[in-house]
């Protein structure tokens, strides 16, 4: 198993371009979850999906898209980027949306927006 | 507003000694917390967490304690190994909001020879 996998490692981007940040889970979990990493800061939650055909906003969805495609990918859209968005992003999935599961994560995307 | 608060960003312990990394939280809704590590490039891995009903959870060399009056729990780690060299993160988790972690900054862990 591979678990929690994201795709690209690295990616640079200018301002106003965008781009997808690809994410799969291969331990058929139902809820999936975006956060990203700033220095200085501890993870924060951009969105998540409880289950298939589900998302909802996190603590900071400002600027940023989802698509839960289906139970095992989950990717999140930056239509526009800037420089704010400068961040490591993580990807995480855990069996359910409940007080005690654990969240896998991924390796993360380490994102520079010029 | 950070509820959840890593006062130390880096801790340094020589091998076989105790680690204690120390975690504080503002939000009385807390009631679930864990500790995750990180190592450079890498994403966060669960190591241990501990509910609200209890003040202590062990496993093997990993203790988590909790002192709910305080508003304090922190990690031990007896005996320190080299291999514990990471970030640590503590995050909370209120009932009714499952899908949120709230995570503290991390302190770094080095463990020295």
């Amino acid at each position: 198993n591979a678990g929690v996998t994201q795709t690209p490692k690295f990616q640079v981007l200018k301002t106003g371009q965008s781009m997808t940040l690809q994410c799969a889970q291969d331990m058929n979990h139902n809820s999936m979850y975006w956060y990203r990493q700033d220095p200085g800061m501890g993870l924060r939650l951009i969105y998540y999906s409880a289950s298939e055909g589900t998302t909802d906003k996190g603590e900071v969805p400002n600027g940023y898209n989802v698509s839960r495609l289906n139970k095992r990918e989950f990717s999140l859209r930056l239509e526009s980027a800037a420089p704010s968005q400068t961040s490591v992003y993580f990807c995480a999935s855990s069996e359910a949306l409940a007080l005690k599961e654990t969240q896998y994560f991924g390796p993360g995307t380490r994102l520079l927006v010029l | 507003d950070q509820q959840v608060k890593q006062n130390s960003p880096s801790l340094s312990v020589q091998e076989g000694r105790i680690s204690i990394l120390n975690c504080d939280y503002t939000n009385s809704m807390f009631d679930y917390f864990l500790w995750y590590k990180k190592y450079p490039a890498e994403g966060p891995t669960f190591l241990i967490s501990i509910s609200s009903i209890k003040d202590k959870n062990e496993d093997g060399r990993f203790t988590v304690f909790l002192n709910k009056s305080a508003k304090h729990l922190s990690l031990h780690i007896v005996p320190s190994q080299p291999g514990d060299s990471a970030v640590y993160f503590c995050a909370a988790r209120a009932t009714g909001t499952a899908s949120k972690l709230t995570f503290g900054t991390g302190t770094r862990l080095q463990v020295t020879l």
